[in-house]
């Protein structure tokens, strides 16, 4: 069965350096999701792709946060500098339409920042 | 903002046991899905529903989508330790250009 696969699976650094997070949808999925869970919590939409176009980045902190997918296919995730608040669950999610109906959700990256 | 409401919060039963979960809102959506996150992990798709007052089982599992579209019910009939996890509902509209809201969730425990 076809998966969303999410590297790395943890990752901890210390406040101010730079990380990133890789993503790579289900074969065929246009649509590719980039989602924050802090614990206790569902998952907050940070951006959304159509093929290599942003949809919504409206909840994404430019600042620090950045999101790309240069080809359309996988996506990576960067974070710089960290904070302290940046500790969450990082998730990606494809679904085959547009329109966020079957998301299908890969295992996640669970970033502790310290 | 579309917000959706999931009550309880937490939830722990014996085994056995039935069950019903619930998300609500004030916002009519167009499709509503289901889904179930173990710890450590990504939340995985149970069902999607997407007309009024539509009703589908899974197994054990049974879902009902409101009359208005507004909410949903989740019931677990026999609880096994094994559903066990956080069960999050998700809402998306077209009237929200199809942008997924997610619910708080509701942690379930099954005790065996």
């Amino acid at each position: 069965e076809a998966e969303v696969a999410q590297s790395p699976r943890y990752k901890i650094t210390e406040k101010s350096q730079a990380v990133a997070f890789w993503c790579d949808p289900i074969s065929g999925h246009a649509t590719l999701y980039w989602y924050r869970q802090i614990l206790g919590q569902g998952p907050e939409l940070l951006v959304q792709f159509q093929d290599e176009s942003v949809v919504d980045d409206s909840q994404l902190p430019k600042d620090r946060f950045s999101a790309e997918r240069l080809k359309g296919v996988d996506s990576t995730l960067k974070i710089q500098p960290a904070e302290l608040g940046d500790s969450a669950m990082y998730l990606c999610a494809s679904s085959q339409t547009p329109g966020g109906y079957e998301q299908y959700f890969g295992p996640g990256t669970r970033l502790t920042v310290t | 903002t579309q917000l959706l409401e999931q009550s309880p919060q937490f939830l722990s039963i014996q085994e056995g046991e039935n069950l019903t979960v619930y998300c609500n809102s004030s916002s009519v959506f167009s499709s509503l899905q289901w889904y179930r996150q173990e710890p450590g992990e990504g939340p995985v798709l149970l069902v999607t529903v997407v007309t009024g007052g539509e009703v589908k089982k899974l197994k054990r599992l049974t879902f009902q989508f409101g009359d208005a579209r507004k909410d949903s019910s989740l019931h677990i009939t026999a609880a096994q330790p094994g559903d066990t996890g956080l069960y999050l509902c998700a809402g998306s509209s077209w009237t929200n250009a199809g942008k997924s809201t997610f619910g708080d969730g509701t942690t379930l425990t099954v005790k065996p």
